[in-house]
C-alpha cells in the first residue's frame, strides 16, 4: 500500500498542452518535494514546499501544497517534449530527511 | 563537482550468489539513503544513515540485506543470498540535512538482475 498516491498514473500529450498532476495522501507531511526522473537516471529534485496552502512556481511548473499538507499538485503550462519523464512527490515526515515516495506519474509530452 | 557516485552500474548474478552495491556519497554530506526501485512497488526507502550511523532500517525486507557505513565517503548494500525477486534498481542517495528539508541528490542507480 502506497502511502502516497499519484494520479495520473500515464499521461501522453502533445506539446503546448496543459497538465495537472495530483499527489494524494491521507496522512499529513511536514514537506513535500516533487522529482523528475529520466531514464536510466535517478530523481532530480524540482521543489520542495513545506507551508499548508504554499505554492512555488519554477518556470512553467507551478506547485501547490495542500491546505492540511496532505496533498499537492504540479501544473505545467505549455508543456514541451522536454518535459517528458517520471514526476515523483515524496512526503517528509520527520528532521532527518525521510521521504515517503509516491507511485510516480509517467509524462510523455508529443512534439 | 562528483554527485554521488555508484557501482556498478549493472550486475547480473544468478540466484543464491552474494551482491554487493557501493555508493560515494557527496562530500560534505552527512546523511546517506538507500532506495530500490520497481515497476509495482515505486521508489521505496530502505535504510537511511545519518553521520555513519543507521536511523531507520525499518524499510529493509529481510535479513538478507544488510547496510553498512564504515566511514563518511563510503557505504554497501549487500544481498546475501540473493533472489529474482530482488531484481530491480537500487539507488544510493546523500543529503546535507541541514534543516530537516533539503535536498536529496540521488545517483545514477545500480539496475540489478538476479536470474
Amino acid at each position: 500500500t502506497q502511502l502516497l498516491e499519484q494520479s495520473p498514473q500515464f499521461l501522453s500529450i502533445q506539446e503546448g498542452e496543459n497538465l495537472t498532476v495530483y499527489c494524494n495522501s491521507s496522512s499529513v507531511f511536514s514537506s513535500l518535494q516533487w522529482y523528475r526522473q529520466e531514464p536510466g537516471e535517478g530523481p532530480v529534485l524540482l521543489v520542495t514546499v513545506v507551508t499548508g496552502g504554499e505554492v512555488k512556481k519554477l518556470k512553467r511548473l507551478t506547485f501547490q501544497f495542500g491546505d492540511a499538507r496532505k496533498d499537492s499538485s504540479l501544473h505545467i503550462t505549455a508543456a514541451q517534449p522536454g518535459d517528458t519523464g517520471l514526476y515523483l512527490c515524496a512526503g517528509g515526515v520527520n528532521n532527518f530527511n525521510k521521504f515517503y515516495f509516491g507511485s510516480g506519474t509517467k509524462l510523455n509530452v508529443k512534439p | 563537482d562528483a554527485g554521488v557516485i555508484q557501482s556498478p552500474r549493472h550486475e547480473v548474478t544468478e540466484m543464491g550468489q552474494e551482491v554487493t552495491l557501493r555508493c560515494k556519497p557527496i562530500s560534505g554530506h552527512n546523511s546517506l539513503f538507500w532506495y530500490r526501485q520497481t515497476m509495482m512497488r515505486g521508489l521505496e526507502l530502505l535504510i537511511y544513515f545519518n553521520n555513519n550511523v543507521p536511523i531507520d532500517d525499518s524499510g529493509m525486507p529481510e535479513d538478507r540485506f544488510s547496510a553498512k557505513m564504515p566511514n563518511a565517503s563510503f557505504s554497501t548494500l549487500k544481498i546475501q543470498p540473493s533472489e529474482p525477486r530482488d531484481s530491480a534498481v537500487y539507488f544510493c542517495a546523500s543529503s546535507p540535512v541541514r534543516s530537516g528539508t533539503d535536498t536529496q541528490y540521488f545517483g545514477p542507480g545500480t539496475r540489478l538482475t538476479v536470474l
